[in-house]
């Protein structure tokens, strides 16, 4: 299986504070990583495909990048409605598998 | 813009199987080259793929659950189904299904919901 870790597992920011997530993976993935946040007693909601793409109607706030083992998924301005957990997810090769999530709240 | 929606019992006694139904709405589960996909996430952790199903019938499992696991997928009804066997505690999640490509993302996702495995 490929492992997925996420750093950090939980982080307090400012609103309008720039928030940096990671996601390494235990092998080389090329670019074949998603991000997903999810709110309390919500389903998961994809914000990224492809580790950069931006999914539609995301605002354009979120973005993504890396690429083989390494990835960074980036809020430029937080807003309070992005308290959320955000998680990586691989589809390189089954079984698919997730980051372990990252905690965002705010300052 | 199909919707999933997810339904069975919420509680499940040990050594019991666990089963559940996704039911899709607003678009074909035949159309479309699509994964039909099961996923679960215990109170305050982490997401677990557990399997998926293309509308052939071919399935792929998670193999930390493979043994117990069997989906499958109803076309006339347009929907699908998990059958969890021998359930313990550990088996305690909300349990999601959700659509996705032959390796791609998860999208959309049901509601998700929650079994409890007790006695």
């Amino acid at each position: 299986d490929i492992q997925m870790t996420q750093s950090p597992s939980s982080l307090s920011a400012s609103v309008g504070d720039r928030v940096t997530i990671t996601c390494q993976a235990s092998q080389d993935i090329v670019n074949y990583l998603n991000w997903y946040q999810q709110k309390p007693g919500k389903a998961p909601k994809l914000l990224i495909y492809d580790a950069s793409n931006l999914q539609t109607g995301v605002p354009s706030r979120f973005s993504g990048s890396g690429s083989g083992t390494d990835f960074t998924f980036t809020i430029t301005s937080l807003q309070p409605e992005d308290i959320a957990t955000y998680y990586c997810q691989q589809y390189d090769n089954l079984p698919l598998t997730f980051g372990g999530g990252t905690k965002v709240e705010i300052k | 813009q199909v919707q999933l929606q997810e339904s069975g019992p919420g509680l499940v006694k040990p050594s019991q199987t666990l089963s559940l139904t996704c039911i899709v709405s607003s678009g074909s589960i035949s159309s479309g080259f699509y994964y039909w996909n099961w996923i679960r996430q215990p109170a305050g952790k982490g997401l677990e793929w557990i399997g998926r199903i293309y509308i052939s019938g071919s399935t792929n499992y998670n193999p930390s659950l493979k043994s117990r696991v069997t989906i499958s997928v109803d076309t006339s009804k347009n929907q699908f189904s998990l059958n969890l066997r021998s359930v313990t505690a550990a088996d305690t999640a909300i349990y999601y299904c959700a659509r996705g490509g032959e390796l791609s993302w998860f999208d959309p996702w049901g509601q998700g919901t929650l079994v409890t495995v007790s006695s």
